[in-house]
């Protein structure tokens, strides 16, 4: 039983261009939404955050937007650049005793080409 | 200064055999954890430990055995080794125990059972 789910395996952009991320999710207790960027043979990196009370946040070239009523959130990334050529998780955290533990989405792949 | 290391990068082993990874934070955070990428490259919590003391233990065989000698160090022991424990093992650290505490990664430990 998945509770994060990102439908999409991959994505192109082309560089300048925004990108879109998308995550699913079922359990209506989740109060923490989180993205993490992965490089091949390296461990997930955070990248940005969102509050269930928040519906927006923002930090340089990365948007998350959070649509509790659709169980929905995005990560946007513009302008998107090579380097951004990543393996993204999305991670939900929360319910009574919240231990920090996150469970996370398959993954997308982002492929940014110049 | 590496944040989160781990150690072994690659371990390859046959089945039947008993194995350790060892993983050391240099951060001073409070909380570590183990999650496990399977081929579906999931990213699945097994542990977490806080301050020494065991706070999630998922549905993960008892051959899986988690052992936390100092807030720095979390080790994860196997024994009886099987091919479906072939898979990504990452350990992680936060300051405490809680969703909104960026979790750092270390590189990954690719287990190879044959």
């Amino acid at each position: 039983d998945q509770q994060v789910k990102q439908n999409s395996p991959s994505l192109s952009v082309q560089e300048g261009r925004i990108s879109i991320l998308n995550c699913d999710y079922t359990n209506s207790m989740f109060d923490y939404f989180l993205w993490y960027k992965k490089y091949p043979a390296e461990g997930p990196t955070f990248l940005i955050s969102i509050s269930s009370i928040k519906d927006k946040n923002e930090d340089g070239r990365f948007t998350v937007f959070l649509n509790k009523s659709a169980k929905h959130l995005s990560l946007h990334i513009v302008p998107s650049q090579p380097g951004d050529s990543a393996v993204y998780f999305c991670a939900a955290s929360g319910g009574s005793g919240n231990t920090g533990k996150l469970i996370f989405g398959q993954g997308t792949t982002l492929q940014v080409k110049p | 200064d590496t944040a989160v290391s781990q150690t072994p990068k690659y371990l390859v082993t046959q089945m039947g055999n008993d194995k350790s990874i060892k993983c050391e934070q240099n951060l001073g955070h409070d909380t570590m954890y183990w999650y496990k990428q399977d081929s579906k490259k999931f990213l699945k919590i097994m542990f977490s430990y806080n301050n020494k003391e065991l706070i999630i233990n998922e549905t993960v065989p008892n051959r899986f055995s988690p052992k936390s000698p100092d807030k720095a160090h979390l080790n994860l022991h196997i024994n009886s080794l099987e091919l479906g424990d072939s898979a990504v093992y990452f350990c992680a650290s936060s300051p405490r125990d809680r969703p909104s505490y960026e979790q750092y990664f270390g590189p990954g430990t690719r287990l190879t059972v044959t």
